[in-house]
């Protein structure tokens, strides 16, 4: 098993450029989310989805589209990429919608983008 | 205020010596309580969770969770150099254990 991938590694896009960042899973998870990373804030959840065709936004989902087709991909889209959105993106994915219990996420290697 | 607060460091250790990492939170809903380990440069992988308060021990790793007090921390026995890394707490709501909220992550420097 690959886990969890992400492509590409690094980006640098100009101030209003369009992207779309690449997330697989090969675990056959139903659940999947996109988390950003910036210095001492932790990660924040920008979107999440419990399967195919569902998705929904986290705590920071302005200027970010998903869409979730199916099971094993769930794409970023920043529609007109901007300085704020410069970060470390990570994917992750967990078996199923927790309900009353815990399920691990399991994270991608994330992808750094840097917007000037 | 955030959510959840964490010391940033760094925090320099020799090797061998015992490491406290701390969490502070506000929201009394969660119930699900996790410590997340994050070398440089890759992902971050869970090390442990807690349900509710309580201990819980995995090697020389042991987590505890003070809901009366909001505070969760992380102890690490005889630190290693392959314990440096950043420590991220993270948070969840019952029924929506998914959704983390995360501490912004604690520095660690394990010196040989």
């Amino acid at each position: 098993n690959a886990g969890v991938t992400q492509t590409p590694k690094f980006q640098v896009l100009k101030t209003g450029q369009s992207m779309t960042l690449q997330c697989a899973q090969d675990m056959n998870h139903e659940y999947m989310s996109w988390y950003r990373q910036d210095p001492g804030m932790g990660l924040r959840l920008i979107h999440y989805s419990v399967g195919a065709g569902i998705t929904d936004q986290g705590e920071v989902p302005n200027g970010y589209n998903v869409s979730r087709s199916t099971t094993e991909d769930f794409p970023l889209r920043l529609l007109s990429a901007a300085p704020s959105q410069t970060s470390v993106y990570f994917c992750a994915s967990s078996p199923e919608l927790a309900g009353t219990s815990y399920n691990e996420q399991f994270f991608g290697p994330g992808t750094r983008l840097t917007v000037l | 205020q955030k959510e959840v607060e964490q010391d940033p460091g760094p925090l320099s250790v020799p090797e061998g010596a015992i490491v406290s990492l701390n969490c502070t939170y506000s929201n009394s809903a969660f119930q699900y309580f996790m410590w997340y380990r994050q070398y440089s440069r890759k992902g971050p992988e869970l090390l442990m969770y807690t349900y509710s308060s309580g201990n819980k021990e995995d090697g020389r790793f042991t987590a505890q969770v003070d809901k009366s007090s909001k505070y969760i921390s992380l102890f690490i026995r005889d630190s290693q150099p392959s314990d440096s890394a950043t420590y991220l707490c993270a948070m969840a709501y019952n029924n929506a254990g998914n959704m983390l909220t995360f501490g912004g992550g604690t520095r660690l420097m394990v010196k040989p």
